[in-house]
């Protein structure tokens, strides 16, 4: 069954201290994945995608993620975070035709100033 | 200049109410998208349409009927409203692929907090 896994529930930080969250998926093919984010009250917003191409990939607001096949996994990362990330981070994938996202449970991060 | 949006934000009503919600977006793509949003904020699809056609239909229960008039809106009626329908309720758009190599990026409309009482 399609599956998407998201490591942590919950991670508390203190500014500056880097981040990675994880995220594994069980997908027959191949997949588009996604990291969105959630700020407190407010609507997804899509931080970065991967398509094809470069593993690597540079979203908004420094966040990146590596997309490593051999590892079904697509962990998110930033070097320095800000209280001002303090959201919820959710992990998603779907087709490479497109389609229904599945999504992970999500990771709330809490930054503490 | 909102690229997909809902309305109302907020819902709340009595069980065993009939209610919709709308959803309408600007961007020109013709798939839109509805997501529960549960009290653990697990995401899940429920419907999708694309061009008003029907393609993705997941398990929900036959209460729920969506309706798409044309390709920039799609709306969701929820008949005989139970306890359990309280979620935060997601619309969203994309292009629909044609030539199977790639897909284009979902948007997500504000979300509609229903709380039935």
């Amino acid at each position: 069954a399609q599956s998407v896994s998201q490591h942590n529930h919950h991670v508390i930080l203190s500014e500056a201290a880097s981040l990675e969250l994880g995220c594994n998926y069980s997908y027959g093919g191949t997949v588009n994945l996604f990291w969105y984010v959630q700020y407190p009250g407010q609507h997804l917003q899509l931080l970065l995608k991967y398509f094809s191409g470069d593993p690597l990939v540079k979203g908004i607001k420094g966040f990146e993620a590596e997309f490593i096949k051999s590892k079904f996994s697509f962990n998110l990362r930033k070097p320095s975070v800000q209280w001002s990330d303090t959201a919820e981070y959710f992990c998603a994938v779907n087709a490479i035709w497109g389609g229904k996202l599945i999504f992970g449970q999500g990771t709330e991060l809490s930054v503490k100033p | 200049d909102t690229a997909v949006s809902q309305t109302p934000k907020y819902l709340v009503t009595q069980m065993g109410n009939d209610k919709s919600i709308k959803c309408e977006q600007n961007l020109g793509h013709d798939t839109m998208y509805w997501y529960k949003q549960d009290s653990k904020k697990f995401l899940k699809i429920m419907f999708s349409y694309n061009n008003k056609e029907l393609i993705i239909n997941e398990t929900v229960p036959n209460r729920f009927s969506p309706k798409s008039p044309d390709k920039a809106h799609l709306n969701l009626h929820i008949n005989s409203l139970e306890l359990g329908d309280s979620a935060v309720y997601f619309c969203a758009s994309s292009h629909r692929p044609t030539s199977g190599a790639s897909t284009d990026t979902q948007y997500f409309g504000p979300g509609t907090r229903l709380t039935v009482l």
